[in-house]
């Protein structure tokens, strides 16, 4: 079964310009969650979709939004970036229901210059 | 409000047990979890425990859970090289719940 995947892997973007990440979860899993993870903050809570609607959210700023579709793919977009917006960028899918066992992808970096 | 606390960083010998350790303050907190995360990489679930259990085990990990005290434990037995990593506690209140982070406790293997 493959594991959650993550596109880009890396990405470089200058302050003020927008960015869209990628997630595809695991075959089956139909939740996907967003975290962002900094040295300074460590792993927040972004947002999570299931059947491409926003069951939970985090504190983020607006810019920060998502989407899900209905082949339970998700993006999340990142508009006028700041440089405190450089992160390491991860999802993770699950079974709702299940034990909130969250499978975890590699993460997209993004460094914003 | 929800806040989970580890100590950054521990080092250890190898072959020696290591223990991290983790306070958490929503006490209605269901499940604990530990992550583990190797450089460049993203989150490995290695356990977790319901809040209703006070110790797991699964081959040599251990989890001690003292609900009371809101405080979760991570024992590696006869740790080798290939556990130096960064390690996560987490919570989350329901199944359905998010899920909130401790920073991580960086675990180094002394030769």
């Amino acid at each position: 079964k493959a594991g959650v995947t993550q596109t880009p892997r890396y990405l470089i973007k200058t302050r003020g310009q927008q960015v869209t990440l990628s997630c595809s979860p695991i075959s089956g899993h139909r939740s996907v969650s967003w975290y962002q993870q900094t040295p300074g903050q460590g792993l927040q809570f972004l947002f999570e979709y299931f059947s491409e609607t926003q069951r939970n959210k985090g504190n983020f700023p607006g810019r920060f939004s998502g989407r899900q579709f209905s082949n339970s793919r998700s993006e999340m977009n990142v508009s006028t970036l700041e440089l405190g917006d450089s992160a390491l960028y991860l999802c993770a899918s699950f079974l709702r229901g299940g034990d909130n066992e969250q499978f975890f992808g590699p993460g997209t970096r993004l460094t914003v210059l | 409000g929800e806040d989970v606390e580890q100590s950054l960083f521990l080092s250890v010998r190898e072959g020696d047990s290591s223990v991290i350790n983790c306070t958490y303050t929503d006490s209605s907190s269901t499940y604990l979890y530990w992550y583990k995360q190797e450089p460049g990489a993203g989150l490995q679930l290695l356990t977790y425990i319901f809040s209703n259990m006070d110790m797991k085990q699964d081959q040599r990990l251990t989890v001690l859970l003292n609900k009371k005290d809101k405080h979760l434990s991570l024992r590696i037995a006869d740790t080798q090289t290939g556990d130096s990593a960064i390690y996560f506690c987490a919570e989350s209140m329901s199944r359905n719940d998010k899920i909130i982070f401790g920073k991580g406790t960086r675990l180094h293997i002394l030769p």
